[in-house]
């Protein structure tokens, strides 16, 4: 079955850092990976896609790379704002038919200190 | 904007109590989903619907039952609350294959006592 695995959290992190928050995952098939941000109080939204090997989504000054060879779609920043405190996390869907579901990851617990 | 409205943001009930949750959407989409999320375990799918009058079980359905007599609104159901059904409760939507933008209520905070 399709699973997907997230780094530990939390994770806290001084404004303006470099952020690298690990995903990988095990799917049968050809998944579309995505990472979903919950920000306080609110629901998930989507943060980025991709829907092939090698595609790089990227939205909000993030990006992930969709790398095949080690099943993994890791999430970047490269200088990260108190605004970015939020929850997040990876998820990916195999393309099985139209009522195909999302799997997620746990999710990580993102806080960025001014 | 898509649009995903849930009918309460906190809930508290008592055990054993029926406990109705709604959910609509403004969007016309096809699919609705029902999740629970909770700490260190993410979101779990309970149901999942892809059409009026048609529902899925997902991967954690005992104790819920769904009801979709509208396009535009997924219901879950308590039959009989438990306190470990005390979790917080989102619904999405999406329009199309599973390729496509799923979008999110803001949730519903159950306290079962």
């Amino acid at each position: 079955g399709n699973s997907v695995t997230q780094m530990e959290g939390p994770v806290t992190l001084s404004e303006e850092a470099f952020l690298t928050i690990n995903c990988t995952y095990t799917a049968t098939g050809y998944p579309s990976l995505f990472w979903y941000v919950q920000y306080p109080g609110e629901g998930l939204q989507l943060l980025l896609k991709a829907t092939k090997a090698d595609d790089k989504g990227s939205n909000k000054g993030f990006e992930a790379t969709y790398r095949k060879e080690t099943t993994s779609f890791h999430l970047e920043k490269g200088s990260v704002q108190v605004s970015d405190s939020a929850v997040y996390f990876c998820a990916l869907t195999t393309v099985t038919g139209a009522n195909s579901k999302l799997t997620f990851g746990k999710g990580i617990t993102l806080s960025v200190r001014p | 904007d898509v649009k995903v409205t849930q009918s309460s943001r906190y809930l508290v009930k008592r055990t054993g109590e029926k406990v109705f949750l709604e959910c609509v959407q403004d969007m016309d989409h096809e699919n609705m989903f029902w999740y629970r999320q909770d700490p260190g375990l993410g979101l779990r799918l309970i149901y999942f619907s892809y059409d009026v009058k048609m529902k899925e079980k997902g991967d954690i359905p005992e104790g819920y039952s769904v009801s979709r007599e509208k396009k535009e609104r997924f219901s879950l159901i308590l039959e009989s609350a438990s306190t470990n059904q005390t979790s917080m409760y989102l619904c999405a939507s999406r329009r199309g294959g599973p390729q496509e933008t799923q979008y999110f209520g803001p949730g519903t905070r159950l306290l079962v006592l």
